[in-house]
């Protein structure tokens, strides 16, 4: 258990639905992301945050999708109108960051895996 | 843009000594890491390398030549439980997001 805990961890939707995924991340961390990976890939990035402020999306990150981090501790990850080629495991990953660009590894969650049928 | 290449797949046997080759092209470098995944289960961090040379942690060591734009992961007496993918990550310029290699799943048999 790394301390970054992600709900639910198995999804299933049918295609056209709407599905919200929830990341909360090591309290003290001020930076969190999201990725997406598929089998056989590594993680691709999506988005992060700095605090609440969205600093950076992705291509990959269409109109379907959109991240939130409200009081800038935890996170959601909606998709809507969900297709098939979104189904993958999303995985969310927090860490600190200061100014003097110190480097801290990111601590990823179990990930939540998308089934969409 | 960053390109990350490594291996797909690997076979070692148990108890031996396996390397894991990593190279990227990228547009600026601040540092390049190793993290293990498990089947089914989340990344776990391994190492980071920032400057030239070899760090060594336990049974793991990564090593990293900037010029070259290369890395490899060195693991010593391979257990059973090291079969897993190991994924070789870029970090850009300016704190930008980690950028990872595809993963090479490495199998460790009897």
């Amino acid at each position: 258990d790394t301390g970054v805990s992600q709900n639910p961890r198995h999804k299933i939707t049918k295609r056209g639905q709407n599905v919200t995924f929830r990341c909360d991340p090591i309290s003290e961390h001020n930076r969190l992301y999201w990725y997406r990976q598929t089998l056989g890939q590594g993680p691709e990035f999506l988005t992060y945050f700095q605090n609440e402020a969205q600093l950076e999306k992705s291509r990959l990150l269409s109109d379907r999708f959109s991240a939130e981090r409200p009081k800038g501790s935890f996170s959601t990850l909606e998709i809507q109108r969900t297709e098939q080629g979104d189904s993958a495991m999303y995985l969310c990953a927090s860490t600190k960051w200061d100014r003097d660009g110190a480097y801290y590894e990111q601590y990823f969650g179990p990930g939540t895996r998308l089934t969409v049928t | 843009g960053q390109n990350i290449d490594q291996p797909t797949e690997m076979t070692a046997t148990e108890g031996a000594i396996v390397q894991i080759n990593c190279t990227y092209q990228t547009s600026g470098f601040n540092g390049l890491f190793w993290y293990q995944q498990h089947a089914g289960e989340a990344p776990t961090f391994l190492s980071y390398n920032v400057l030239d040379g070899l760090e060594e942690k336990g049974r793991f060591s990564s090593f990293l030549s900037r010029s070259k734009g290369y890395s490899y992961l060195l693991l010593k007496e391979l257990q059973m439980k090291d079969s897993a993918s190991y994924l070789c990550a870029v970090r850009g310029p300016g704190n930008t997001p980690l950028v990872f290699g595809k993963g090479t799943r490495l199998s460790v048999i009897a």
